[in-house]
């Protein structure tokens, strides 16, 4: 069936350098993709988003590149801070409607001093 | 705005019992999602709302799940009888379908345990 799926279940990055978290997706449909930030006992935050119309979309230092050709995602993170020690997830949406997120089993962040 | 508000934050309970969790969407959001997290399935969609009615039920795991949605304003999942598979985090979402469509804010959790 279609999935969405992380490469990297673990990624350690030194505080202040610039970190890749990547996913890949396998419904072509899904013309609408999140990545979410979920912190130690709290619920997924939004970050940033992209529709399928674009290949890149930037936030406060944040970016989401899209490449459609493969069906891949990720999300970039400049100067990691420790507050970016999370666990990211990639969801993808598709089918023109507004139904639930379809989310990948999540990217762990670690930010070492 | 308060963000989407869940209760209980954490329950125990004991095998066989019925658990209900309670969720007050973000006002003005006309779609409401519950969510189910674990280590194993990761982020798991059980039921969504548009408008209070229920529109895929197709990810709730089996009859004793149920959900209802009485007015725009608040949600309940049941699980009646509770099993110690059921454990897990279980997330209220809400979003608002228009220029950010598909955004969906969620809740702190729920932190359920069936022992």
């Amino acid at each position: 069936g279609e999935s969405v799926g992380l490469h990297l279940p673990t990624l350690s990055v030194q505080e202040g350098d610039n970190s890749i978290i990547n996913c890949a997706y396998s419904n072509s449909a899904s013309d609408y993709f999140i990545w979410y930030k979920q912190e130690s006992g709290k619920g997924p935050q939004f970050i940033i988003d992209i529709r399928s119309n674009m290949d890149k979309r930037q936030g406060q230092r944040v970016t989401v590149l899209l490449n459609k050709t493969v069906k891949h995602l990720s999300l970039q993170i400049a100067a990691t801070q420790p507050g970016d020690s999370a666990v990211y997830f990639c969801a993808e949406a598709g089918g023109g409607g507004a139904d639930g997120l379809t989310f990948g089993k999540g990217t762990h962040l670690i930010i070492q001093p | 705005d308060a963000g989407v508000i869940q209760s209980p934050r954490h329950e125990v309970t004991e095998m066989g019992q019925e658990v209900t969790l309670r969720c007050k969407p973000i006002s003005g959001h006309d779609y409401l999602f519950w969510y189910r997290q674990t280590m194993m399935r990761g982020l798991e969609l059980l039921i969504y709302f548009n408008n209070n009615v229920p529109i895929d039920d197709s990810g709730m795991p089996e009859d004793r799940f149920s959900a209802k949605m009485p007015n725009a304003s608040f949600s309940t999942l049941k699980i009646q009888p509770s099993e110690p598979r059921d454990s897990a985090v279980y997330f209220c979402a809400s979003s608002l379908v228009g220029g950010a469509r598909h955004t969906i804010y969620f809740g702190e959790g729920s932190w359920l345990t069936v022992v």
